[in-house]
């Protein structure tokens, strides 16, 4: 079956430059999740979309943005680079209905600020 | 504030016997409770889930027990096996169709051979 794909897998970026991530949901999913996971820590959930409208926010810094586009992939574009941005970035999709919350989750892309 | 607690960083379990993983949560508005398992370099991965009006739930050697009252949930693997090693997240939202999820810090699982 067709699982979410994030790309790149891995990406090094010097300070202050900026990055964008990629993530393509499983097809026909209709939510799109980013969540953050830094070193020995739980997942932390960023920003998502449904239906090509922001949802919810999270913890995402001003200095990051996202959307969700009209074939349903999205971007997260990170700017002004900080080494704490250094983390493991995870895309995850879900269906809205039925309710049940199960997120399917990409293989995360490892963003180094150097 | 942690709202989902896996206060357990670590557990090894030997092959066959049952591994119980605890999570708690303070946020009595959560109705829904997933555990997503993660090997080294891969996304989480869904494991089970459980929604508040159950107290438990079983998919194959898998079940998850949840105590409101409590708001505590464990998850149970029976028998275990070393391909079950990984680390494994308790994750707890509002069912309201797409809602974020918090997760836990999670628990490092070892299966001994």
């Amino acid at each position: 079956a067709a699982g979410v794909i994030q790309s790149p897998r891995h990406l090094i970026k010097e300070k202050r430059e900026t990055a964008t991530l990629k993530c393509y949901p499983i097809p026909r999913h209709d939510t799109v999740y980013w969540y953050q996971q830094g070193p020995g820590q739980d997942p932390q959930f960023l920003i998502s979309f449904y239906e090509k409208m922001q949802s919810d926010k999270g913890s995402i810094p001003d200095r990051f943005s996202a959307q969700q586009f009209s074939d349903y992939h999205s971007e997260l574009n990170m700017s002004s680079l900080e080494l704490g941005d250094s983390a493991l970035y995870f895309c995850a999709s879900s269906l809205e209905q039925p309710a049940g919350n199960e997120q399917f989750f990409g293989p995360g892309t490892r963003l180094t600020v150097l | 504030d942690q709202q989902v607690k896996q206060n357990s960083p670590s557990l090894s379990v030997q092959e066959g016997r049952i591994s119980i993983l605890n999570c708690d949560y303070t946020n009595s508005m959560f109705d829904y409770f997933l555990w997503y398992k993660k090997y080294p370099a891969e996304g989480p991965t869904f494991l089970i889930s459980i929604s508040s009006i159950k107290d438990k739930n079983e998919d194959g050697r898998f079940t998850v027990f949840l105590n409101k009252s409590a708001k505590h949930l464990s998850l149970h693997i029976v028998p275990s096996q070393p391909g079950d090693s990984a680390v494994y997240f308790c994750a707890a939202t509002v069912d309201s169709g797409n809602t974020p999820l918090v997760f836990g810090k999670g628990t490092r699982l070892s299966v001994i051979a």
